[in-house]
């Protein structure tokens, strides 16, 4: 089963960096880790994605644990615009694949 | 298009009543799901689109729920015999079958069934 475990909720001041942790230790060796956001009356967005080696993008960066038991969503500096809940699901190999998106973590950033 | 597009934003029916909604996917999206997600709660996935395979279905809660999708273009859900318990943003997405490529959301439709 390609589970993903979140803390329900995190706070964050504003222009501070904040560390969203995603536990998947039912991961295979396939499993692409993703994440995606969900700002207030809108659906999903993709943030970023990886399999084994650290990413960044414009928006963040995602650390793989080296047994890639679990990750971390990195978002260097946190504006009032992150605030969102924040997914993190594993996107496994096979055409019938379904991922599945639990309740996430909800980021909440104070000014 | 450059988005995933859903319509209506936005609608308001009567208990009893039957809906249709749309989501238009990204051309070459060969992948199309459909979720619900009632208030403050996560994804419920209902049905899933793959090509000119048959859709699993899996999700659907009760025979009153049914899509439809044409190739790989438009999708449409239909509830018949709207309930309350019906009220939910539902949305669709859509993908390539790549592992390492994400999956694009419309914005939904907010269903209110008064």
């Amino acid at each position: 089963d390609a589970k993903t475990t979140q803390p329900n909720s995190m706070e964050s001041n504003e222009e501070e960096p904040v560390h969203l942790p995603c536990n998947h230790s039912t991961i295979s060796g396939t499993d692409y880790i993703h994440w995606y956001r969900q700002l207030p009356s809108q659906g999903p967005e993709y943030v970023i994605h990886g399999l084994t080696s650290n990413v960044n993008n414009r928006m963040a960066s995602l650390a793989i644990a080296e047994d890639r038991k679990s990750s971390t969503l990195i978002l260097h500096r946190a504006t009032l615009r992150d605030a969102a809940v924040y997914y993190c699901i594993l996107r496994r190999a096979g055409g019938s694949y379904i991922p599945t998106f639990g309740r996430g973590t909800s980021l909440i950033v104070h000014p | 298009g450059a988005g995933v597009s859903q319509s209506p934003s936005n609608k308001v029916t009567e208990k009893g009543k039957d809906v249709e909604l749309r989501c238009d996917p990204i051309s070459g999206h060969t992948a199309l799901y459909w979720y619900r997600q009632r208030l403050g709660q996560g994804l419920e996935f209902l049905i899933y689109f793959q090509g000119n395979s048959a859709p699993d279905k899996s999700g659907l809660p009760s025979d009153r729920f049914s899509a439809e999708r044409t190739g790989e273009s438009v999708s449409t859900l239909t509830i018949q015999r709207t309930q309350q318990e019906d009220s939910a943003v539902y949305l669709c997405a859509s993908s390539s079958i790549r592992r390492d490529y994400g999956y694009t959301f419309g914005s939904g439709t907010r269903l209110t069934v008064v």
